[in-house]
């Protein structure tokens, strides 16, 4: 069926590493993707999306890279910092007029 | 988010009882979502509705239903809650006609059922 998935379910980091967070996504007719942050006891933040029409997409200290011929949606954190630590989490708009969310990554930032 | 609020917080509450959970937003969005969140997964939606006369059954809508009392408020039902529904719930808004489907997230309430 269609799904998204993460490939690692846990990533620790030193504070000032880049960090990098990749998901896997099936449906390839899917045209809008989004990356979330959520904190402990807090509901997922918006950090960055982008369209199937892009490539490469840059925010404050994000990045998000999208790979359409494997199906691979990564997020890089610049200078990651104990901020930053958190559960991460994908998410594509299947055109059921719904989002789907991947399981998440924990990001775990090592002072 | 503030726009986004949730209550209650946090609900224990047993087997075979009743339990409504509210969602009222001031973002002024037309859709609104419920979303379940087990221990180390992800978000799977329960019901979502796009304006106050549309309701859509998501993916595990077994055992929940829903009320959009107006654009503002979208509640969520448990007609008798049972101890697998134990989890953590999340509301969320989104425009409408924006080109995207991204969505505003609630605190989260925390429901028990014993």
């Amino acid at each position: 069926g269609e799904s998204v998935g993460l490939h690692l379910p846990t990533l620790s980091v030193q504070e000032g590493d880049n960090s990098i967070i990749n998901c896997a996504y099936s449906n390839s007719a899917s045209d809008y993707f989004i990356w979330y942050k959520q904190e402990s006891g807090k509901g997922p933040q918006f950090i960055i999306d982008i369209r199937s029409n892009m490539d490469k997409r840059q925010g404050q200290r994000v990045t998000v890279l999208l790979n359409k011929t494997v199906k691979h949606l990564s997020l890089q954190i610049a200078a990651t910092q104990p901020g930053d630590s958190a559960v991460y989490f994908c998410a594509e708009n299947t055109g059921r007029r719904a989002l789907t969310f991947g399981s998440g990554t924990r990001l775990q930032v090592q002072p | 988010d503030a726009d986004v609020t949730q209550t209650p917080r946090n609900r224990i509450t047993k087997t075979g009882k009743r339990i409504m959970l509210e969602c009222s937003q001031t973002k002024g969005h037309d859709r609104m979502y419920w979303y379940r969140q087990d221990p180390g997964l992800g978000l799977r939606l329960i019901y979502y509705s796009f304006d106050v006369k549309d309701i859509n059954k998501g993916e595990i809508s077994d055992g929940y239903s829903v009320s959009r009392q107006a654009q503002a408020k979208f509640s969520l039902s448990l007609e008798s809650a049972i101890p697998n529904q134990t989890a953590l719930y999340f509301c969320a808004t989104s425009p409408t006609g924006d080109g995207t489907d991204t969505q505003y997230f609630g605190p989260g309430t925390r429901l028990t059922v014993l």
